[in-house]
């Protein structure tokens, strides 16, 4: 099946700094990366959808210039927090699509822990 | 807006029990419904897909079933075993992309 990667699987960084989260399929092109959520106990909450070449499309509520997305090829995609506060604290879900059925296959989380 | 709901947010049984989980959406007009298991600390893992058009999917000792017109869907699971027990999300898109997740079940199967 479909697999997609994350890196790093977790991360700690200090307030103010910024951290960068890869998301990779790595075995099918995907036209199509999403990036969620999900604080504890809780479910997953999309925060942008791209599309390869073209601007990410956020979600309401989600800052764009806090959280940048790169999709600039059909295999990866970044999410890079910039200027982290604790409450960015959450793990961080990323997934692909490019079948035919637009199926979602996710990463297996990147779990961000601001100091 | 779509909303989605999971009934119960917890649940226990014995091993071996039949169980059946509960998605509700208030917006029938949905692309697709997909239910996912994730295990403490990890991503998602697809169980079952079901496209607007069909009423039920099967694998293995899963089936999902899907009422569109009152926005339901269920997940029985038969003779369940302590691997199992993990955290049931659904989840429905309206266009071909955007999934909008439910609330969770948490399962735990015991001995």
């Amino acid at each position: 099946g479909a697999v997609v990667s994350q890196h790093p699987s977790w991360v700690i960084c200090k307030s103010g700094t910024s951290v960068k989260i890869e998301c990779r399929s790595l075995d099918f092109q995907a036209t199509t990366m999403f990036w969620y959520r999900q604080f504890p106990k809780q479910s997953l909450m999309l925060m942008a959808t791209s599309n390869e070449g073209s601007k990410a499309t956020y979600e309401q509520g989600v800052e764009k210039d806090k959280f940048l997305i790169n999709h600039a090829s059909l295999t990866l995609s970044t999410l890079t927090v910039t200027s982290a506060h604790p409450e960015d604290s959450s793990f961080y879900i990323c997934s692909a699509s490019g079948g035919v059925s637009y199926e979602q296959y996710f990463g297996p989380g990147t779990r961000l822990t601001v100091t | 807006k779509q909303e989605v709901t999971q009934i119960p947010a917890a649940l226990s049984v014995p091993e071996g029990e039949n169980l059946v989980l509960n998605c509700s959406f208030t917006d029938s007009a949905i692309y697709n419904l997909q239910w996912f298991r994730q295990d403490p600390g990890k991503g998602l893992t697809s169980l079952l897909l079901i496209q607007s058009s069909q009423r039920e999917q099967t694998s293995g000792r899963l089936n999902a079933s899907l009422d569109k017109s009152s926005g339901r869907s269920t997940l029985y699971i038969a003779a369940s075993q302590p691997g199992d027990s993990a955290t049931y999300l659904c989840a429905v898109s309206r266009t071909a992309s955007k999934l909008t997740f439910g609330t969770g079940t948490r399962l735990q199967v015991t001995l």
